[in-house]
């Protein structure tokens, strides 16, 4: 069956960078994504990357993606306050109109 | 720009009591789905939709059930709440297919006495 693991939480210092992981286990995804939840709010998407892809840069954020290993990651550079959210890891197999699998998520905590 | 709507924000229920929570999307899109979100659990796809006229189970879908209003309303009703329905609740809807992404309304926190 389809699974997504994430680490549950991640402690960072205000200026360092962040680094969040995912695995999962579906051979069929075909798009991963990553969401972001503040506290009391809905799911705001980051960003996401086709599996033909190794890698997305977008500003702060780097996407890795080892298909082989079936890893996926999520680097925020030069991570602020702003930063301390819930990371969600999600994919969809086959890219149609199913719903997203979605992983526990990644509480990321900043230190001052 | 509305974007999709969830109401109500919160209610609080007893057991046993039923209740619809209700989902609009302004965006005209096709597909909606009804995610519950626990503590420790990440987000649970219960129902979706993937056009207008559809419905699908999704991974936990018993004790619900959805209507598809129309293209832009989707419904998850509650028959008879049972505390272990105890969530939040996420509306959300896509265009048409990945990579497009799904857009989410920002809940419903239901608790169930």
């Amino acid at each position: 069956g389809e699974d997504v693991e994430q680490s549950l939480f991640l402690s960072v210092r205000e200026g360092d960078s962040s680094v969040i992981n995912c695995t999962y286990t579906d051979s069929s995804s075909t798009y991963l994504y990553w969401y972001k939840q503040e506290p009391g709010a809905g799911l705001q998407l980051l960003t996401y990357i086709f599996s033909n892809m190794d890698m997305k840069q977008d500003q702060r954020l780097t996407v890795l993606l080892n298909k082989k290993d079936k890893h996926l990651s999520l680097r925020i550079a030069d991570t602020q306050t702003g930063d301390s959210a819930i990371y969600f890891c999600a994919e969809t197999p086959g890219g149609g109109a199913d719903g997203l699998t979605f992983g526990k998520g990644t509480h990321l905590i900043i230190q001052p | 720009n509305a974007g999709v709507t969830q109401t109500p924000k919160f209610q609080v229920l007893k057991t046993g009591q039923s209740m619809t929570l209700q989902c609009a999307q302004d965006m005209n899109h096709n597909s909606m789905y009804w995610y519950r979100q626990d503590p420790g659990m990440g987000l649970r796809l219960i129902y979706y939709s993937a056009s207008e006229g559809t419905t699908d189970k999704g991974e936990v879908p018993n004790g619900y059930n959805v209507s598809r209003l129309n293209k832009r309303e989707f419904s998850l009703r509650l028959e008879s709440a049972a505390p272990s329905q105890t969530s939040v609740y996420f509306c959300a809807s896509l265009r048409d297919r990945a990579p497009q992404p799904q857009h989410f309304g920002d809940g419903t926190r239901l608790s169930i006495l």
